[in-house]
């Protein structure tokens, strides 16, 4: 089964700086690989998707890179704000005929004012 | 439009009473997930509906746990005879077709077991 491991420890950076996430998996390439936010108490929302075949995805203040040689995924926020603050989640795909992902253990980004 | 939502939102039970959690997908969305989510982990995959039709339980720890979407729009997970260990956020997703890749998520149902 896939493995992922995102970064377990909290990610504080300041606002403005750019935050970056990564998100590394140990087996097969997915076909595509998704980021969502979750803040506390309330469920993930998608925030960007990227396919295999495609080695940058931007959308607003977000960038998503995926190396398929590496296995990694970097999740970028530029300008960070305070705002930004959650738990940000990383999912794969998982072969099988209908969109079943498998789910990172997140990491937790505090953006300090 | 109203997104996905849940029912309870908390729920306290004692070990071994039987719970129910109930899920309005988004209308007229075909699938729907079921997730459980342990504190600091990601959500975990437990089962999958396409319209009325369960077509993955792999992910159901026991068979303690059963879920049904009778009539491909409303979903209940039910757990019996509940333990400690199935303490978590229990989430639902659903999207609009099988081969839609956005899962939208429900605010999850936190369950702890006493």
């Amino acid at each position: 089964s896939q493995k992922i491991e995102q970064n377990s420890e909290a990610l504080n950076i300041q606002e403005g700086k750019t935050a970056t996430l990564t998100c590394n998996y140990t087996n097969y390439s997915p076909a595509y690989l998704q980021w969502y936010r979750q803040d506390p108490g309330r469920g993930p929302v998608f925030l960007l998707l990227i396919r295999e075949n495609e080695k940058e995805k931007r959308k607003e203040r977000l960038k998503v890179t995926f190396d398929t040689t590496l296995k990694q995924s970097l999740f970028h926020i530029t300008a960070s704000q305070p705002a930004d603050s959650a738990t940000y989640l990383c999912a794969l795909d998982i072969p099988g005929g209908y969109q079943k992902v498998t789910f990172g253990t997140g990491t937790k980004l505090q953006v300090i004012p | 439009g109203a997104g996905v939502s849940q029912s309870p939102r908390y729920k306290v039970a004692k070990r071994g009473q039987d719970v129910a959690l109930r899920c309005d997908p988004i209308s007229g969305h075909v699938s729907l997930f079921w997730y459980q989510q342990a504190l600091g982990q990601g959500p975990e995959f437990l089962t999958y509906f396409q319209n009325e039709a369960q077509l993955d339980k792999s992910g159901l720890p026991s068979d303690r746990f059963f879920a049904e979407r009778p009539e491909g729009s409303v979903s209940t997970l039910k757990i019996q005879r509940t333990q400690q260990e199935d303490s978590a956020v229990y989430l639902c997703a659903s999207s609009l077709a099988e081969t839609e890749e956005t899962q939208y998520f429900g605010p999850g149902t936190r369950l702890l077991v006493l």
